[in-house]
């Protein structure tokens, strides 16, 4: 039974390249959640998605950052241009209308 | 606007010590989660508190809510070095926010 699937795992990029990550949620489950975790920041929520659609945004740092979630089984988060101060560890996480989430793996991500 | 806040940052204790997390939040909170993230892996939900004065019961795992719905506790009795990994409460009032996390080491 597959979990989260978030890929790259790693991804390692200069500043000023376009980053996009990905994430396919449980299946079945209709909420999405996408995190960035940080030594300094521990971990934040940045957008979560219930049926598809955007419900709560405000924790979406900047423009430079935008999600997107075509259908039920995938969800992009885009960094447009990155910058160093993205690196982080980001997370993906699904629920089905209840608290529990199930996170993913995550994805590393280096700018330099 | 909310804030939660978490202590300690870490705590390292013997084998068989017991082990306790506090969460605090500046409003009250609808409702309240613990997740626990072992070492490079990720948050792994561990349970939620609804109800005010709430305590809740996993094995040697003790979770309380308080009366006012502004704080929790995790307790861990008689740790063991499974218990290795930093432990996150979530605030949730309108919008999900997350302490800074405890982690705990033990020796064996």
């Amino acid at each position: 039974d597959a979990g989260v699937i978030q890929s790259p795992r790693h991804e390692v990029t200069e500043m000023g390249q376009e980053v996009t990550l990905r994430c396919k949620p449980i299946s079945g489950h209709n909420s999405l959640f996408w995190y960035r975790q940080t030594m300094m920041r521990g971990l934040e929520l940045l957008i979560y998605f219930n049926n598809n659609v955007p419900i709560d945004d405000s924790g979406m740092p900047e423009d430079r950052f935008s999600a997107k979630m075509p259908n039920a089984s995938f969800s992009t988060l885009k960094i447009q241009p990155s910058e160093p101060r993205d690196s982080a560890v980001y997370f993906c996480a699904s629920s089905l209308g209840s608290p529990e989430q199930y996170f993913g793996p995550g994805t590393r991500l280096t700018v330099t | 606007g909310q804030q939660v806040m978490q202590i300690p940052q870490y705590q390292h204790v013997q084998e068989g010590e017991d082990f306790t997390t506090y969460c605090n939040s500046s409003t009250t909170l609808s409702n309240i989660q613990w997740y626990k993230q072992r070492p490079g892996g990720h948050p792994v939900f561990l349970i939620q508190l609804v109800k005010s004065g709430e305590v809740k019961k996993q094995k040697r795992l003790t979770f309380q809510f308080g009366e006012a719905k502004k704080n929790s506790s995790l307790h861990i009795t008689a740790t063991q070095t499974t218990d290795v990994g930093t432990y996150f409460c979530a605030g949730n009032n309108n919008d999900m926010r997350f302490g800074a996390g405890t982690r705990l080491t033990v020796k064996p």
